[in-house]
């Protein structure tokens, strides 16, 4: 039972490009939504993350989107470098529990 | 320590034996959380610690699986007589006393059963 479904599973992107990530979601108790990036061989480390009483949060390249009547957030990550290519992962938390993460997004940054 | 270290970073291990993976956490981080990641997968939450005790351990994919935290510190999963289907790389994370904070990640333990 996925409670935190991601799209797409792969995007290539050249260079300048916009990167755009969708998730989607049921619990309608999740109130802290994290974005993680993961580089091969790395643990996933926090990117940006958001409040379901804002609808938007930037952080330099970095934006998420979150409309909660429709249970979505997505990133956006503006004028895509090669070194953002990498593995992305939503993810979504109740108060005082765990993460529930969604499937990835493999990231490729065409030169 | 400065983040969550992870030991060993790889193990090869034959069918049917037994493995322990440890984890240091950031010092403070009362949480501690598992995950285990397969090859191009996502990461699939196993076990979770708030201080020594397990309140959460539904991830558990079997028996097999067992871990434990002494001193608030230090967790250690081990997995008995080891499948192949246990192949992965196996994640730990620290947080303060809710998810809220944020997960630190450390680099994992990239287990092979052959």
């Amino acid at each position: 039972q996925q409670q935190v479904k991601q799209s797409p599973q792969s995007l290539i992107v050249q260079k300048g490009g916009i990167s755009i990530i969708n998730c989607a979601y049921e619990n309608t108790a999740f109130d802290y939504f994290p974005w993680y990036q993961q580089f091969p061989g790395k643990g996933p480390a926090l990117l940006i993350a958001i409040r379901p009483d804002v609808s938007e949060k930037k952080e330099g390249r970095f934006t998420i989107s979150f409309n909660k009547s429709a249970k979505q957030f997505s990133l956006h990550i503006m004028d895509s470098q090669p070194g953002d290519s990498a593995t992305y992962f939503c993810a979504a938390v109740p108060a005082g529990n765990k993460l529930t993460f969604g499937g990835g997004t493999r990231v490729l940054v065409k030169p | 320590g400065a983040g969550v270290s992870q030991s060993p970073s790889n193990k090869v291990t034959e069918k049917g034996k037994d493995v322990e993976l440890r984890c240091d956490p950031i010092s403070g981080h009362t949480a501690l959380y598992w995950y285990r990641q397969s090859l191009g997968q996502g990461l699939e939450f196993l076990i979770y610690f708030q201080g020594n005790s397990a309140p959460d351990k539904s991830g558990l994919p079997s028996d097999r699986f067992s871990a434990e935290r002494t001193g608030g510190s230090v967790s250690t999963l081990t997995i008995q007589r080891t499948q192949q289907e246990d192949s992965a790389v196996y994640l730990c994370a620290s947080s303060l006393a809710q998810a809220f904070y944020g997960y630190t990640f450390g680099s994992g333990t990239r287990l092979t059963v052959v």
